[in-house]
């Protein structure tokens, strides 16, 4: 089935450090990404989308390409705020058995001052 | 984006009761509601998918009768956590969409605590 593995955190970086946080993907067809954040205590907010090869979403300063060749994924952004803080996942939509969004696992990013 | 709200953020009961959780899509009409459970620190575990106006589809795992799902309306899904447990304790968050090909919405969540 459809599968999302994404790097383990968490990660720590230093305000203006450069972050990338790795996702790969399993699925069969064209699969819908997204990238989404949680920060502490609240549910998860749409971070950025790409819906076919080659797209790249980005939002706040983060970017992401999707690649179908590498099936991979990866957040990036230049220069990381410590209110950047927070929990990313990746996520697949497929494009059947309902259009379930699948989950990666997580990964917590602490930014330092 | 469109806005998901939940009611309650927050909710103590003792073990053997119900809580009841509202998810509510504010500007759209949510064909589709799905339903997440969140350990601490662990990704979202889908639950259920309930389309408006039929009964639920739950997650291989997931009682249907511990969690009572109702999509009564195109802007509001519930969930009822039945003769709650400790073990039921955890963060419940809800998302929405309007058509399967069109980004999902998710709520706050709402955090339960069985005393």
């Amino acid at each position: 089935g459809d599968s999302v593995t994404q790097m383990e955190g968490p990660v720590t970086l230093s305000e203006e450090a450069f972050l990338t946080i790795n996702c790969t993907y399993t699925a069969t067809g064209y699969p819908s990404l997204f990238w989404y954040v949680q920060y502490p205590g609240e549910g998860l907010q749409l971070l950025l989308k790409a819906t076919k090869a080659d797209d790249k979403g980005s939002n706040k300063g983060f970017e992401a390409t999707y690649r179908k060749e590498t099936t991979s994924f990866h957040l990036e952004k230049g220069s990381v705020q410590v209110s950047d803080s927070a929990v990313y996942f990746c996520a697949l939509r497929g494009n059947t058995g309902g259009f379930k969004t699948i989950f990666g696992a997580g990964t917590r990013l602490f930014v330092k001052a | 984006g469109a806005v998901v709200s939940q009611h309650p953020s927050r909710v103590i009961c003792k073990s053997g009761t119900s809580v009841k959780i509202e998810c509510r899509s504010l500007d759209f009409q949510a064909t589709t509601m799905f339903w997440y459970r969140q350990f601490p620190k662990q990704s979202l575990m889908l639950m259920a998918t309930s389309n408006e106006g039929s009964k639920a589809t739950y997650e291989q795992g997931v009682e249907k009768d511990k969690f009572l799902i109702n999509h009564a309306s195109l802007t509001l899904s519930t969930l009822t956590v039945t003769s709650a447990h400790p073990e039921d304790s955890s963060f419940y968050i809800c998302s929405a969409r309007w058509d399967p090909q069109e980004t999902q919405y998710f709520g706050p969540g709402t955090r339960l605590l069985v005393l």
